[in-house]
């Protein structure tokens, strides 16, 4: 299936490390790109490439992946990371692009 | 430094068609490398790719919305343009403009976005 299933709501202490996931049937073909979005504002590319980081993007956000299951981390959560975070990929077909519904991080 | 803008109605009429241009700026729409795609996202939700299209006119679609949707180019205008007709109340949404980078391994860069435009389907 085109899908990517994503958990709704995450949560880490300030400082923490915390693992964001993404599952889908393509992922096992194609890598995943993670985004940042914060209130109001377009999303931000994160990750690309399974473990690519843009410029600008601080090195404490790493991705990876095993099968059908991609990882976005965050190690040392600092309160400015606090967003909704999506991931994207191919669809199973190759032919368009899908994204995951999206997980909430909370920074306590 | 590329600068994607999105322009056009903020309000539509059930069953017309929605238009939006995306102006790039900073950067030329012809190159290769790279598509130019429109995303969207309805008022608190998640993000869904409507479909992109390259310097040439090829032109990839969101198998849900393609019935509906057509992208289109202006390379002179350094412009792309993106029509969804028969518009209904759940396509309200924020829609972004964006460039697609294809230089990945296997999927392609999201790596520059407009700042979006809402439009309302409403009569």
């Amino acid at each position: 299936s085109s899908e990517l299933t994503q958990d709704p709501a995450v949560s880490v202490a300030l400082g923490q490390t915390v693992r964001i996931t993404c599952q889908g049937d393509s992922l096992r073909s194609y890598y995943a790109s993670w985004f940042q979005q914060k209130p109001g504002q377009a999303p931000v590319l994160v990750i690309y490439d399974k473990n690519n980081r843009p410029s600008g993007i601080p090195d404490r956000f790493s991705g990876s992946s095993s099968g059908n299951t991609a990882s976005l981390t965050i190690t040392g959560a600092q309160a400015e990371d606090e967003a909704d975070y999506y991931c994207n990929s191919r669809g199973t077909s190759g032919d368009h692009l899908i994204f995951g519904g999206g997980t909430k991080l909370t920074v306590l | 430094q590329l600068q994607l803008q999105e322009s056009g109605p903020g309000l539509v009429k059930p069953s017309e068609t929605l238009s939006l241009t995306c102006t790039v700026s900073g950067g030329s729409i012809s190159s290769s490398t790279y598509y130019w795609g429109w995303i969207r996202q309805a008022p608190g939700k998640g993000l869904e790719w409507i479909g992109s299209i390259n310097y040439s006119g090829s032109t990839f679609y969101n198998p849900s919305l393609k019935s509906r949707v057509t992208i289109s180019v202006d390379t002179s205008k350094n412009q792309f343009s993106l029509k969804l007709s028969s518009v209904t109340a759940a396509d309200t949404a924020v829609y972004y403009c964006a460039r697609e980078d294809n230089t990945g391994i296997t999927s392609p860069a999201i790596d520059y976005w407009g700042q979006g435009a809402l439009v309302t389907a409403s009569s």
